[in-house]
């Protein structure tokens, strides 16, 4: 079975300073990768995606990820974080002959102090 | 697109009572997805629909639990003689659905009804 490692649980950061989440996830074969966030009394929303080609990917906000094939990674970075960036953020994956089923990490929670 | 809703919101309920939740998905959208989330964790995957066939059970879900989609539209997710070991935030996803192999699949989520049982 597939899992997923988010090894940060919490995370706290002054705002401008830069911001990586590691995501490892279990699986040889080929994967989908997806970065979902949470703010304070929302539904979770996605970030950004990986499907295939350039391994950086940018999403919303000003958040990118990489894809390390070798490392089983897909971290999570942004530069600098602002105080709206306080939230969980979740990494996903699924798995391209079973793209029904997502599996998830425990989360990280970021909380950015102004 | 009005996105994913869920009804109720919150369910406080007895041991033993049984509860039902519905799930909106988007219109159109002819995939949608169960999740259970507990405090700490992410969110599990329970079961999913291909529009009204149930396609996959995880084995998280015990007999007490049985989802429907009718109509290939909304969705309920009933648990019967409720445990507290049920309390928890169940959410629901839904996709367009890929008509082929490989397809970029990408879910969208619902805000969830949180669940307690005293």
């Amino acid at each position: 079975a597939q899992s997923v490692s988010q090894h940060n649980h919490h995370v706290i950061l002054s705002e401008a300073a830069s911001l990586e989440l590691g995501c490892n996830y279990s699986y040889g074969g080929t994967v989908n990768l997806f970065w979902y966030v949470q703010y304070p009394g929302q539904h979770l929303q996605l970030l950004l995606k990986y499907f295939s080609g350039d391994p950086l990917v940018k999403g919303i906000k000003g958040f990118e990820a990489e894809f390390i094939k070798s490392k089983f990674s897909f971290n999570l970075r942004k530069p600098s974080v602002q105080w709206s960036d306080t939230a969980e953020y979740f990494c996903a994956v699924n798995a391209r002959y079973n793209f029904n089923k997502f599996y998830f990490g425990s989360g990280t929670k970021l909380n950015v102090k102004p | 697109d009005t996105g994913v809703s869920q009804d109720p919101r919150h369910k406080i309920t007895k041991r033993g009572q049984n509860v039902t939740f519905r799930c909106d998905p988007i219109s159109e959208h002819n995939r949608l997805y169960w999740y259970r989330q507990t405090l700490g964790q992410g969110p599990e995957f329970l079961t999913y629909f291909q529009n009204e066939a149930q396609l996959e059970k995880s084995r998280l879900l015990s007999d007490r639990f049985s989802a429907e989609r009718p109509k290939g539209s909304f969705s309920t997710l009933e648990i019967q003689r409720t445990e507290q070991g049920d309390s928890a935030m169940y959410l629901c996803a839904s996709s367009p659905g890929p008509w082929g192999q490989g397809v970029q699949e990408t879910q969208y989520f619902g805000p969830g009804t949180r669940l307690l049982v005293l």
